[in-house]
Order: C-alpha cells, then sequence, then structure tokens
C-alpha cells in the first residue's frame, strides 16, 4: 500500500473526460513536493506524461493536463481514446521516507 | 535521441547476486541523476535507487538498503546496479531512468527493463 492513494480504475466511453485522483499527506504533496504522472501501456515501459503538476513533456498531447491542490492531485484524460489504455502512475517525494514514491497505479479503460 | 539499454537479468537462486548495467546515449550523462525502478509480475512501480550526476550522492529504498548498490562510470555513460542476497521478493523487470537536466525529482526517460527472476 502506496502513501500515495489511486483509484484502481475509471473508465469512460470514446471522446469523453476522464480524471485520475492522488491522495497523498502533509509528507509529501501536502509538503509542497511536486507530483508527476506516468503513463505505462499494455507490455511497454512507462512514459512521463505530466511534471511539476501540471507541464506537459514535449510530444504529449495537451488531452492530457494536471493539477495539484492541498494533499491532493489529479490527472484529466480529455477526448478519450482506445490507445489510452494502460496504466496510470502518479509519484512525487515522500520527506518521511526520504525517497521517492509511486501510488498504486490506476487502470484506465475505454468502453 | 535519448537511449537506455538494460541489461544483465537472469534467472538467479535465492541468496544469489547478479550486476545490471544501464548504457545511456542522446545525453549529456554526467549532467543527470539516473534511477532504478522495478516491477514486480503484475504489480506497480517502485522506486529502488537513485544516484546524483557526479556520483556522490546515492539513496536505496529500505526494501534494498544495504543488499542493493547503485553506482555509475561517467567515463562509459553507464549506470549500474549490484544486488547482494537477492529474494525471490527481488523478482521485478528493472527500469532504468534519468533525471532531468533541471534536477527535479522525476525522470523524463525510461529503458525497456530487464528482467530479474529470483528462483530456486
Amino acid at each position: 500500500q502506496s502513501v500515495l492513494t489511486q483509484p484502481p480504475s475509471v473508465s469512460g466511453a470514446p471522446g469523453q473526460r476522464v480524471t485520475i485522483s492522488c491522495s497523498g499527506s502533509s509528507s509529501n504533496i501536502g509538503a509542497g513536493y511536486d507530483v508527476h504522472w506516468y503513463q505505462q501501456l499494455p507490455g511497454a515501459a512507462p512514459r512521463l506524461v505530466i511534471h511539476g503538476n501540471d507541464h506537459r513533456p514535449s510530444g504529449v498531447p495537451d488531452r492530457f493536463s494536471g493539477s495539484k491542490s492541498g494533499t491532493s492531485a489529479s490527472l484529466a484524460i480529455t477526448g478519450l481514446q482506445a490507445a489510452d489504455e494502460g496504466d496510470y502512475y502518479c509519484q512525487s517525494y515522500d520527506s518521511d521516507l526520504i525517497h521517492y514514491v509511486f501510488g498504486d497505479g490506476t487502470a484506465v479503460f475505454v468502453l | 535521441e535519448v537511449q537506455l539499454l538494460e541489461s544483465g537479468g537472469d534467472l538467479v537462486q535465492p541468496g544469489g547476486s547478479l550486476r545490471l548495467s544501464c548504457a545511456a546515449s542522446g545525453f549529456r550523462f554526467s549532467n543527470c541523476s539516473m534511477s532504478w525502478i522495478r516491477q514486480a509480475p503484475g504489480k506497480g512501480l517502485e522506486w529502488v535507487a537513485i544516484i546524483t550526476g557526479d556520483g556522490d550522492v546515492t539513496s536505496h529504498a529500505d526494501s534494498v538498503k544495504g543488499r542493493f548498490t547503485i553506482s555509475r562510470d561517467n567515463s562509459k555513460d553507464t549506470v549500474y546496479l549490484q544486488m547482494n542476497s537477492l529474494g525471490v521478493e527481488d523478482t521485478a523487470v528493472y527500469y532504468c531512468a534519468k533525471g532531468p537536466i533541471t534536477g527535479d525529482d522525476y525522470v523524463d526517460y525510461w529503458g525497456q527493463g530487464t528482467l530479474v527472476t529470483v528462483s530456486s
């Protein structure tokens, strides 16, 4: 069980918007540490899709957006596509563990 | 183009040792931190270890502290993970990943991974 809590799965129809939450505490997100998001498509290595809470690396579609407030963060995917199916992980730093931490991951299903 | 190529994954018996390597290219290696991140079969991601660009500072997860050691050779653009006293719980795909040039606390490129299987 990670210190960053994510829902096990979310789903949506093609074209819809889905959001993935990442809930932390005062030793990680709430302490001001940035949240980053990674996409892992089936059988592939993870890929960075959001860094610094809300920054998109070059090459990542603007359908992906991130936000952070208090002890939580969210990843939103708009215009959902079949190609977006996979697992999504949030990541931050924890000052109690003195190490980087990942959420448990959220599986995105396109109906 | 950034490339990270892991090698060294294998089947090893409990209590055994293994050294993973990650050859990097396409960026200024000595300017970037490097990490090892693992993923057990069907499970999530776990940050194993990180080393600064100059190699002076390292950090290891509690689950591997005292057993695993991260190191780097900037003359060879290669990062290593020495794994000793392996247990079945260390079975995973091990990814090499680079930190951004800014030094921020995330990784911006991942290798394809190398599989370590610990079994008798």
